[in-house]
């Protein structure tokens, strides 16, 4: 059974503070999803990272990929109010033409003024 | 207009009930899922259909049945409902093909209530 373990599940900080997620498995995925999701609506995705060890940003936001393809990381530089949610860490399994996601428990932040 | 669109958004009923969830995509898609996310926020694959094929089908009970009559449309079908379905459901869609990689994109979700 494949398992990703998101942390922390809570988190809340002052406006302006860095703060780092993550997401970690002992199972090899084809890619590692980060979605943020807001009350009343679906998961948005954020971004998608696939190779090992790489590296995207986001405005103020960082993800990296472990380079054995087990872990991911977000890092948030200057956090601010509106970076307020649940985020969403999911590993991409390829079946067949479809995606198989396994989400993380999820995070959430809150970014206090 | 809506990408991935489920109806209804809302739904209590009570235990025993049968109801069904429709979902509907625009945006030229071949595959489709139905997810749950439980009262802890985890979001759980259910079935995905690739062109009216069902290719993933997780340990659900089989009072769940999935129908795809196209492949812009997944609906669930749930008999007897019980007090444990209480999540919201949510459908959502890729472009097929490799698979891996491909963005998925889901649906508003369906908050099921179960009394």
């Amino acid at each position: 059974t494949q398992l990703l373990e998101q942390s922390p599940q809570f988190l809340s900080i002052q406006e302006g503070e860095n703060l780092t997620v993550y997401c970690n498995s002992s199972s090899v995925f084809s890619s590692l999803q980060w979605y943020r999701q807001e009350p009343g609506e679906g998961p948005v995705l954020l971004v998608t990272v696939v190779t090992g060890g790489e590296v995207k940003k986001l405005k103020r936001l960082t993800f990296q990929f472990g380079d054995a393809r087990k872990d991911s990381s977000l890092h948030i530089t200057a956090a601010q109010p509106g970076d307020t949610g649940l985020y969403l860490c999911a590993g991409g399994v390829g079946i067949q033409g479809a995606q198989k996601l396994v989400f993380g428990q999820g995070t959430r932040l809150t970014i206090n003024p | 207009d809506t990408a991935v669109s489920q109806t209804p958004k809302y739904l209590v009923t009570q235990m025993g009930n049968d109801k069904s969830i429709k979902c509907e995509q625009n945006l030229g898609h071949d595959t489709m899922y139905w997810y749950k996310q439980d009262s802890k926020k985890f979001l759980k694959i259910m079935f995905s259909y690739n062109n009216k094929e069902l290719i993933i089908n997780e340990t659900v009970p089989n009072r769940f049945s999935p129908k795809s009559p196209d492949k812009a449309h997944l609906n669930l079908h749930i008999n007897s409902l019980e007090l444990g379905d209480s999540a919201v459901y949510f459908c959502a869609s890729s472009q097929g093909g490799r698979g891996w990689g491909n963005t998925i994109y889901f649906g508003e979700g369906s908050w099921l209530t179960v009394v």
